[in-house]
């Protein structure tokens, strides 16, 4: 039930793109995407419902392909500020009540000068 | 506006002992959600309560582990005999309203260290 994140980790040089991908074996209601540097708590990224909404910051996009029950987080140019391990969270049609979301185990992003 | 707010940041407790983690979500936020997160893991849910109500603990384990949300005053979760395992970081979370399409503020989370 546990959604699956790849890569793992990625490291990038300032100004190059990733992807982030967060795949699950169940349909999905809603994806939610969260960042969390080292000893901090996670930072709300973004919000991707079933239907094609979008709720987050204007800097970073995301998709969400229902039929393949996966959704990706882009990130375009990045800023050493990227850096952080991202998480996606995610609600199943039969996955409890609303807002009961169900974390990857992560994707460590590492932006070097 | 304060932030989600969690005391203490670090709790230290011999096995056997009681740890009591306190969480005062956001001003205005009223649903608060509790996480456990293991190093190098994701967050995992533990449970959803409202004020006064548990609307969902199906990631409580069955023992040893409690939450409340009272009228006045912050959500407790409680770990009765804690064990090495428990040891982790246990990260609050709130929001406005009710449901999906409202982001969850976390708090800055309590580490906690069984001996």
């Amino acid at each position: 039930q546990q959604p699956v994140q790849s890569p793992q980790a990625v490291i990038l040089r300032e100004g190059e793109d990733a992807v982030i991908n967060c795949s699950s074996s169940k349909a999905l209601y809603s994806v939610h995407w969260y960042r969390q540097k080292h000893g901090e708590a996670p930072v709300f990224l973004m919000i991707l419902l079933k239907g094609g909404e979008q709720k987050g910051h204007e800097k970073i996009s995301a998709s969400f392909n229902e039929k393949k029950q996966q959704s990706s987080l882009y990130l375009t140019a990045s800023q050493l500020s990227y850096s952080g391990t991202y998480f996606c969270g995610t609600e199943n049609f039969d996955g409890g009540s609303q807002g009961n979301l169900i974390f990857g185990k992560g994707t460590k992003l590492s932006v070097k000068p | 506006n304060a932030g989600v707010m969690q005391n203490p940041r670090h709790l230290v407790r011999r096995r056997g002992q009681e740890a009591r983690l306190r969480c005062s979500p956001m001003k205005g936020h009223s649903h608060v959600y509790w996480y456990r997160q293991l190093p190098e893991e994701g967050l995992k849910f533990m449970v959803y309560l409202q004020k006064e109500n548990i609307i969902d603990e199906s990631g409580m384990p069955k023992e040893r582990f409690s939450a409340e949300f009272p009228k006045e005053g912050p959500s407790i979760l409680r770990i009765q005999q804690v064990v090495r395992g428990d040891s982790a970081a246990y990260f609050c979370a709130s929001s406005q309203l009710a449901g999906t399409y409202n982001e969850q503020f976390f708090g800055p989370g309590t580490r906690l260290t069984v001996l």
